[in-house]
């Protein structure tokens, strides 16, 4: 089975851009959840999105959206983008929900100059 | 205090010791609880998942929860240098349908 996959690998963008990262998850898993990874955060959750709703979101600004399309796809998007973002933003999958055993994806890493 | 505490690091054992990495976390309606590795420059990887108390036991690996104190554990017999990473402990509420992740410990396993 295929693992979950995340596009693109790496991003370089300026300050005040946007940005849009995918996730493939893992074939009949319905549940996505972001992450964003940084050294002095750890790891913090973003949203998570079940059959195309958001269900879950984490404590950031608006700023960061996403949405899950009919097939699982899910897309994340960063707009008017600021230095603080640059980081590792992780996709996971799983077949139920975030309270479930997720699958991480290898992650797009963002540098916001 | 955050949500999920593991014990500071980074943790430095040599090779055939057994590792032992804490977590502590303060939801008590916690369902569920897993831990994750992670290579350096990788994403997490799932290695164990826990939901009653007591031990788990896969190979190597040894998850013990204590619902009543908010502790779970991760035992590492015989570890190896392959070992060394950064343990990712994860606490579940199901009510609240997400996970919190703790700040990791990494370990180093010395040949």
């Amino acid at each position: 089975k295929a693992g979950v996959t995340q596009t693109p690998r790496y991003l370089i963008k300026t300050r005040g851009q946007q940005v849009t990262l995918s996730c493939s998850p893992i074939s009949g898993h319905r549940s996505v959840s972001w992450y964003q990874q940084t050294p002095g955060q750890g790891l913090q959750f973003l949203f998570e999105y079940f059959s195309e709703t958001q269900r879950n979101k984490g404590n950031f600004p608006g700023r960061f959206s996403g949405r899950q399309f009919s097939n699982s796809r899910s897309e994340m998007n960063v707009s008017t983008l600021e230095l603080g973002d640059s980081a590792l933003y992780l996709c996971a999958s799983s077949l139920a929900g975030g309270d479930n055993e997720q699958f991480f994806g290898p992650g797009t890493r963002l540098t916001v100059l | 205090q955050k949500e999920v505490e593991q014990n500071s690091g980074p943790l430095s054992v040599p090779e055939g010791a057994i590792a032992s990495l804490n977590c502590t976390y303060s939801d008590r309606v916690s369902q569920s609880f897993f831990w994750y590795r992670q290579y350096s420059g990788k994403s997490p990887e799932l290695i164990m998942s826990i939901y009653s108390n007591g031990d788990k036991e896969d190979g190597r690996f040894t998850a013990q929860l204590n619902k009543a104190s908010q502790y779970v554990s991760l035992l590492i017999r015989d570890s190896q240098p392959s070992d060394s990473a950064t343990y990712l402990c994860a606490v579940c509420n199901t009510n609240a349908g997400k996970s919190t992740f703790g700040d990791g410990t990494t370990l180093t396993v010395k040949p």
